[in-house]
């Protein structure tokens, strides 16, 4: 069963735009993570907020989270076409190494 | 240094045969897990080692599914009487010991065709 749900499930914005990707889930959580999968590179770690975090920064990347609101959001700011993946949020749930998925935000970024 | 690998990255079978596929975890991690991703979907988890043993089978989705890691390092998914709805991408990530153990990294993939 699939924790996570992300919204939107697609986006398309022009180069140089900001993205931002939401993810709710449905059970506690001791972290949630984002990855990005492409054709190319498989799966890779973006990111991992802890439960008593509220913001964390990554290069062109923030995320939120709010656990009272079971939810979390990426923004990746000023967008590049190889930003162009799918992006997943993950959660721990109940365990501290299954890792509970959502369907993925696919982002589109248009030259 | 070098990622988790998959092999092999495609795979086509027939239905009701046997496959097996490999991974080969970061040098190092501990900590192993298989996940099956259709398309469309998020990866969905099947088992975790820790070590040589599966600590959590839980995913797996019949008997069909069994996976190994004997010395604790390389480990395969075997599949029995493959049937259509088996094919997708199986996922194989590895993760370290310590303070990191929640960032899981995973290889390519092995995408299995059952026709």
């Amino acid at each position: 069963s699939q924790q996570g749900e992300e919204d939107p499930q697609a986006l398309s914005i022009q180069e140089g735009e900001n993205a931002t990707m939401n993810c709710s889930y449905k059970t506690s959580i001791n972290n949630l993570q984002w990855y990005r999968q492409n054709s190319g590179r498989g799966l890779v770690h973006l990111i991992l907020i802890r439960s008593n975090e509220r913001e964390k920064h990554s290069g062109r990347l923030r995320v939120t989270l709010d656990t009272s609101k079971k939810s979390s959001s990426l923004l990746i700011t000023a967008s590049r076409a190889a930003d162009t993946a799918s992006y997943f949020c993950a959660t721990d749930g109940d365990s501290n190494y299954q890792l509970i998925w959502g369907a993925g935000t696919k982002l589109i970024i248009k030259p | 240094g070098a990622g988790v690998s998959q092999t092999p990255s495609n795979k086509v079978t027939e239905k009701g045969k046997y496959v097996e596929l490999r991974c080969d975890p970061i040098s190092g991690h501990t900590a192993l897990y298989w996940y099956r991703q259709s398309l469309g979907q998020g990866p969905e988890f099947l088992i975790y080692f820790q070590g040589t043993g599966a600590a959590d089978d839980s995913g797996l989705p019949n008997d069909r599914f069994f996976a190994v890691r004997p010395e604790g390092s390389v480990s395969t998914l075997k599949i029995q009487r493959t049937e259509r709805g088996d094919s997708a991408v199986y996922l194989c990530a590895s993760s370290p010991p310590g303070g990191e153990r929640d960032t899981q990294y995973f290889g390519p993939g092995t995408r299995l065709t059952v026709l």
